[in-house]
This record gives C-alpha cells, sequence and structure tokens, in this order.
C-alpha cells in the first residue's frame, strides 16, 4: 500500500485561505469516505483534526474544514493564523482494514 | 483523561527484536468501542500505520503488509497495556514510535497519542 499523495508545502499570508490536497486511489480515499487528517508540530505527536472525510472533534477550531471528491481529499485551513504553522498528514482507510498516512505537507504562515 | 505511557529500550540490534509496551490510564485496553494502534514515524517513510489490536467478544488484530510476518501485537488486561514485538529488526526500522488509540469502526481514525519513544537500530 503506497502513501498517499499530498504537496511538500503550502503557504499563505495571515488571513488568507490555503488548501491542502491529498491524492490516493480508488483503494483508499476514492473507495471510502473515511479520511482523516492530522496537525503536528516539531517534537510533538500528531492531532486529530478531521476525521469521517468532513467532522471535526470538540475543540478543533471551525476554521479547519475538508472535502473528499473522487480519489482526492482536501483540507482547507480558512482565515491563517501564525499558530497554524505546522505539518499537516491525511489518512485513510484502504482496504482491508488497513490505514494508510499521506506522505506530509509543512504549512508556512507567510 | 485518557494519557498512553510508552516504555521500552530505544536501542536494538540489527536483526534482533524490538519491544514497546504502552501503560493505559483513563480509558480500557477492553473497551469494545476502541481500538489501540502503534504507528511510526521516521524521515524517510514518514508516518506509517503498523497495526492495532481491538476487542469484540475476542482480541483481533489488523497488521499493516509492510510488517505483516515481524509485528505481533497484544493486549494485557490485567494490566491495561498493550505492546509491540517487531521482529528481524533492521536499521530501516529505526523511527519514533507512537502508541495511539482509535475509533474500532473507523481503523484510521487516531484521537490520543502517547509521547512516543525513538528506537534506534543500529550495532
Amino acid at each position: 500500500q503506497s502513501a498517499l499523495t499530498q504537496p511538500a508545502s503550502v503557504s499563505g499570508s495571515p488571513g488568507q485561505s490555503i488548501t491542502i490536497s491529498c491524492t490516493g486511489t480508488n483503494s483508499d480515499v476514492g473507495g471510502y469516505n473515511l479520511v482523516s487528517w492530522y496537525q503536528q508540530f516539531p517534537g510533538k505527536a500528531p492531532k486529530l483534526m478531521i476525521y469521517e472525510s468532513t467532522k471535526r472533534p470538540s475543540g478543533v477550531s471551525n476554521r479547519f474544514s475538508a472535502s473528499r471528491s473522487g480519489n482526492t481529499a482536501s483540507l482547507t485551513i480558512s482565515g491563517l493564523q501564525a499558530e497554524d504553522e505546522a505539518d499537516y498528514y491525511c489518512c485513510s482507510y484502504a482496504t482491508i482494514d488497513i490505514s494508510v498516512f499521506g506522505t506530509g505537507t509543512k504549512v508556512t504562515v507567510l | 483523561q485518557v494519557q498512553l505511557q510508552q516504555s521500552g529500550p530505544g536501542l536494538v540490534k540489527p536483526s534482533q527484536t524490538l519491544s514497546l509496551t504502552c501503560d493505559i490510564s483513563g480509558d480500557s485496553v477492553s473497551r469494545t468501542s476502541a481500538a489501540w494502534s502503534w504507528i511510526r514515524q521516521s524521515p524517510s517513510r514518514g508516518l506509517e500505520w503498523l497495526g492495532r489490536t481491538f476487542y469484540m467478544s475476542r482480541w483481533y488484530n489488523d497488521y499493516a503488509p509492510s510488517v505483516k510476518g515481524r509485528i505481533t501485537i497484544n493486549s494485557d488486561t490485567s494490566r491495561n497495556q498493550f505492546s509491540l514485538q517487531l521482529n528481524s529488526v533492521t536499521p530501516e526500522d529505526t523511527a519514533v514510535y507512537y502508541c495511539v488509540r482509535g475509533d474500532k469502526r473507523f481503523v484510521n481514525t487516531f484521537d490520543f497519542w502517547g509521547r512516543g519513544t525513538m528506537v534506534t537500530v543500529s550495532s
């Protein structure tokens, strides 16, 4: 099972919106509406930001939203803030009962 | 609040077995709606899910194809912990290893993470 493809880096100015893509195959992203997204700061464990493709856990800002279309999932950060600067990873359910992560995207706030 | 406390050696020799344990507080390893996973992270391989264990009338395991045959995840209900064993390690297995709580229904949803254990495979 290959890793899902994400852009290595995405940047934006404070207040702007950015979108991170996550591309897989029919055996993972495209086959199931089960993508999760994680935020990770250097030296820390990842934090769940989105689950079941579009749902936010309690406590996660509504500036974070996600969608899925075909084999590509997307995470959008609206009203970008300096505190959003981190690495972001997508993760999909894959056939059969396994989990596959994306390659990761470094978000830089200019 | 759920806490996951990891323990185990930080240095393992090539061809030997990597063993890590995760002590759970604030939850139960046998809770039927939870699943308990091991995930690792390295610069070369990124984040990689290794496998999980969960209880549903009996214990089940799912393993990643990349490590299947070398990996065993066990649980100990008396100690409320779960463990990872990875056999025949090589330098490619050098990584930060995380124990993680997830949702049993969705293998890719992880809501509580341990702090991570850096494991180096070297002679």
